[in-house]
């Protein structure tokens, strides 16, 4: 039974630039959660993702977007690149309401 | 202020000590409170959670205590090990009906040998 699997495990962008990064949930889990995680500090809620449609958005601005597929897997977008994006972005499945599990999260470096 | 507050933010301990850490929140209606371990460069993962109908879990060397009166809870880790080296967070879903995992600042524990 396969955990969940973030891709690429690492990113390097330049500001401007736009990124794609992928999740797929463990096997049995409907819901996506996407995190991102600055150096030193606890992950921070972006937004999750339930039925194909987002359910909740953190306080991130609308650069960050997404996407659930009928598979139940997930794309996180982000537009014009900051040099504050580089993070690790960590994506955690669950059944709704459950327990929620992370993947090993991309590495995103902004130059 | 922070909607999770933990602390302490540094923890060592000699091997077979045991560690507390504790986690407040801000919102009465929170009704689920997992705990992650982090290490270095990898995943959080999820070591032990609890629900609000539950005061107390345990899970071999690790329990969780919830107290909902006084809006905290807590990990502890008995006969600690190198290996329970790493960073911890607590988190708890902030409002009501809310899908939106909360996590403290993390506690970096050290076991020293």
């Amino acid at each position: 039974d396969a955990g969940v699997t973030q891709s690429p495990t690492h990113l390097i962008k330049t500001r401007g630039q736009q990124v794609t990064l992928r999740c797929s949930p463990k096997s049995g889990h409907d819901t996506v959660s996407w995190y991102q995680q600055a150096l030193g500090q606890g992950p921070q809620f972006i937004f999750q993702y339930y039925e194909e449609e987002e359910r909740q958005r953190g306080n991130f601005p609308d650069r960050f977007s997404g996407h659930q597929f009928p598979n139940y897997s997930s794309e996180l977008n982000v537009n014009a690149l900051l040099l504050g994006d580089s993070a690790l972005y960590l994506c955690a499945s669950s059944l709704t309401g459950g327990s929620q599990y992370f993947g090993p999260g991309t590495r995103l470096l902004v130059l | 202020g922070e909607n999770v507050e933990q602390h302490p933010s540094t923890l060592s301990v000699q091997e077979g000590d045991s560690a507390v850490i504790k986690c407040t929140y801000s919102d009465s209606a929170s009704n689920y409170f997992p705990w992650y371990k982090q290490e270095l460069g990898k995943r959080p993962q999820l070591i032990i959670d609890i629900r609000s109908n539950v005061g107390e879990k345990k899970d071999q060397r690790i329990a969780v205590t919830l107290n909902k009166t006084a809006k905290h809870f807590s990990l502890h880790i008995t006969e600690t090990q190198p290996e329970d080296s790493a960073v911890y967070f607590c988190a708890a879903y902030i409002g009501a009906g809310s899908y939106q995992l909360t996590f403290g600042k993390g506690t970096k524990l050290s076991v020293i040998p």
